[in-house]
């Protein structure tokens, strides 16, 4: 059980064009999903907190017109890297918590999107 | 402001003990995430601490020290596979839950 996907898996795109990444949890339900961006050999970091039903929080240097993130259901979240460029190529990765329960300490990751932008 | 330090790279050989330190400074803390990541793959959950002292899973055990700002992960009997990147996380609540990941440590494991 706890199992978050995302789609794509990766993409290649071309700059000026929009990107949309979906993450869902498959067998639980996360009122609150995160995304984070990961550059190589360096650590996760949060861009955003996605909640149902409401605005995203975005952490501080992150825009949010860039990075528009919708979380329409509580299994479903999306990132649109809108109007890409080379350097929003990166590693987009999500993570949810189960919605209460015994696992609502735990982070559940996606297999993460490789993002390159020509 | 939130800071989660440890040591970039470390080795070690197969078959021994290797610990992995970790001090943050966080706001709002609530516990301490212990992740295991290889390249180019999502983490994986290892641990997870709240109160203090040490807890054991396995080949793998995580300490922590609340009042000392202070973690770490015990991996044991070191296997070539566990040649990954460790990253050490601070779980915060400032109005909401989040989790701030500091650099991570990569580990290699020599035969």
């Amino acid at each position: 059980g706890a199992v978050v996907s995302q789609h794509p898996s990766w993409v290649i795109c071309k700059s000026g064009t929009s990107v949309k990444i979906e993450c869902r949890s498959l067998d639980f339900q996360a009122t609150t999903m995160f995304w984070y961006r990961q550059f190589p050999k360096q650590s996760l970091m949060l861009m955003a907190t996605s909640n149902e039903g409401s605005k995203a929080t975005y952490e501080q240097g992150v825009e949010k017109d860039k990075f528009l993130i919708n979380h329409a259901s509580l299994t479903l979240s999306t990132l649109t890297v809108t109007s890409a460029h080379p350097e929003d190529s990166s590693f987009y990765i999500c993570s949810a918590s189960p919605s209460g329960g015994a696992l609502d300490n735990e982070q559940f990751f996606g297999p993460g999107t490789r993002l390159t932008v020509l | 402001g939130q800071n989660i330090d440890q040591p970039t790279e470390m080795t070690a050989t197969e078959g021994a003990i290797v610990q992995i330190n970790c001090t943050y400074q966080t706001s709002g803390f609530n516990g301490l995430f212990w992740y295991q990541q290889h390249a180019g793959e999502a983490p994986t959950f290892l641990s997870y601490n709240v109160l203090d002292g040490l807890e054991e899973k396995g080949r793998f055990s995580s300490f922590l020290s609340r009042s000392k700002g202070y973690s770490y992960l015990l991996l044991k009997e070191l296997q070539m596979k566990d040649s990954a990147s460790y990253l050490c996380a601070g779980r915060t609540y400032t109005g909401g839950f989040k989790t701030i990941f500091g650099a991570g440590t990569r580990l290699f494991v020599k035969a």
